[in-house]
């Protein structure tokens, strides 16, 4: 077990661009979360999936956000038209089906100019 | 939705104990969550309080009052290592995402 992995794990880009990020659950794990966390903050929920299902994305996540879980395992999370705004940590969590505890992967920074 | 409040900051000696407060305030409560994340790092998890009481795990145990919205990690014989923020979360009932506070930054100094 290598635990949750993610990828890249830092990412610059121009505003305006789209960028995609991967994040590989602990096999096992069905529920797989998103946040995002910007200095001196902790996590904020953008959305949570069961198996391949989104069951809850957060009112915070502008249309310009998209993520997908398209076979229950792994899943990508795609801003279009990057924003300033959009500079943070994102953190990708799993967890079991009987199990509250979430485990979270290493992050994604990115950063926008 | 939930508000959670703990301290920003906190500085102890090695070897000693510290304590942080978390109270929160929420429509619906399944269970009570502390992390601790190094700079540059991600979440690891500490514990999980669902029911009153005291837990404890080594050097870290936590309490929580349902009742009162209250809950606290103690961390004893700190080690430098323990440098860290350390995070409050709260699961809401019928849900599994997590509300994180902002945050605990413990320094601890020899």
């Amino acid at each position: 077990d290598t635990g949750v992995s993610q990828d890249p794990r830092h990412k610059i880009t121009k505003r305006g661009q789209n960028v995609t990020f991967r994040c590989d659950p602990i096999s096992e794990h069905n529920r797989l979360y998103w946040y995002r966390q910007t200095l001196g903050q902790g996590p904020e929920f953008l959305t949570y999936f069961q198996n391949e299902a989104q069951l809850e994305k957060s009112r915070l996540l502008s249309d310009r956000f998209s993520a997908e879980r398209p076979k229950g395992s792994f899943s990508t999370l795609e801003i279009q038209r990057t924003e300033q705004g959009d500079s943070a940590m994102y953190l990708c969590a799993s967890s079991l089906p009987d199990r509250s505890e979430q485990y979270f992967g290493p992050g994604t920074r990115l950063t926008v100019t | 939705g939930q508000n959670i409040d703990q301290p920003t900051e906190m500085t102890a000696t090695e070897g000693a104990i510290v304590q942080i407060n978390c109270t929160y305030q929420t429509s619906g409560f399944n269970g009570l969550f502390w992390y601790q994340q190094h700079a540059g790092e991600a979440p690891t998890f500490l514990s999980y309080n669902v029911l009153d009481g005291l837990e404890e795990k080594g050097r870290f145990s936590s309490f929580l009052s349902r009742s009162k919205g209250y809950s606290y990690l103690l961390l004893k014989e700190l080690q430098m290592k323990d440098s860290a923020s350390y995070l409050c979360a709260v699961r809401p009932v019928d849900d599994y995402k997590l509300s994180f506070g902002a945050g605990t930054t413990v320094t601890v100094r020899a």
